[in-house]
């Protein structure tokens, strides 16, 4: 079955810049999208397809993809951006939805 | 704005049939795709499946494909999961959101937690 890998854990001190990574075979043609999700609460989205911003979402927020590999960039991480992030895409077949198994971000 | 609210017996038995509604409000539900996602306590997220307002487009994780159906009452707004011969590993947090197809999960319910146990 198709997998997307993330790192389990990425710690950055407040105001540097992490970076989580998502790697999978189809993503080089299948957009990938970012969740946050906070201890307790339902995940929000961050990123879709690739490198949009919701509205409502701070411009620290960025995303980019090259090759297999997708990446999650937050500029200037704030203690409030402590939670677990997922990134999610489609499988080559377009058959079915596949999550990343999550980053925990640790700011501080 | 767009909300979603699960609901759905907390506690299932062992073997039974997981029955879950999630209603709709600040949007029709027509025109959209719609998903179930669950979390198993303390783990990652899950991909259930998602349906198409039509019930005509349906599409579930290959892991769950045998157990799972989902269905969509736009008269109520609202859509349906079920998972049937439940075990205690289906224990998790079942989401549903708006959603699927070629589109992204914007909008998430709160979430509710479902536990198997004979």
């Amino acid at each position: 079955s198709y997998e997307l890998t993330q790192p389990p854990s990425v710690s950055v001190s407040p105001g540097q810049t992490a970076k989580i990574t998502c790697s999978g075979e189809a993503l080089p043609k299948k957009h990938v999208f970012w969740y946050q999700q906070r201890s307790g609460r339902a995940p929000a989205l961050v990123i879709y397809e690739d490198t949009k911003r919701p509205s409502g979402i701070p411009e620290r927020f960025s995303g980019s993809s090259s090759g297999t590999m997708a990446a999650l960039t937050i500029t200037g991480a704030q203690v409030d951006d402590e939670a677990d992030y997922f990134c999610y895409s489609i499988d080559p077949s377009g058959d079915s939805w596949v999550f990343g198994g999550g980053t925990k971000l640790t700011v501080l | 704005q767009v909300q979603l609210q699960e609901s759905g017996p907390g506690l299932v038995k062992t073997s039974e049939t997981l029955s879950l509604t999630c209603t709709v409000s600040g949007v029709s539900i027509t025109n959209f795709y719609w998903t179930w996602i669950r979390q198993r306590p303390g783990k990652g997220l899950e991909w259930v499946g998602y349906i198409y307002y039509t019930g005509g487009d349906a599409k579930y994780s290959p892991s769950l494909k045998s157990r799972v159906s989902m269905s969509v009452d736009t008269s109520k707004n609202q859509f349906s999961l079920q998972l049937t011969s439940v075990t205690p590993s289906d224990t998790a947090f079942y989401f549903c959101a708006r959603g699927g197809g070629d589109y992204e999960v914007d909008f998430w319910g709160q979430g509710t937690l479902v536990t198997v146990s004979s």
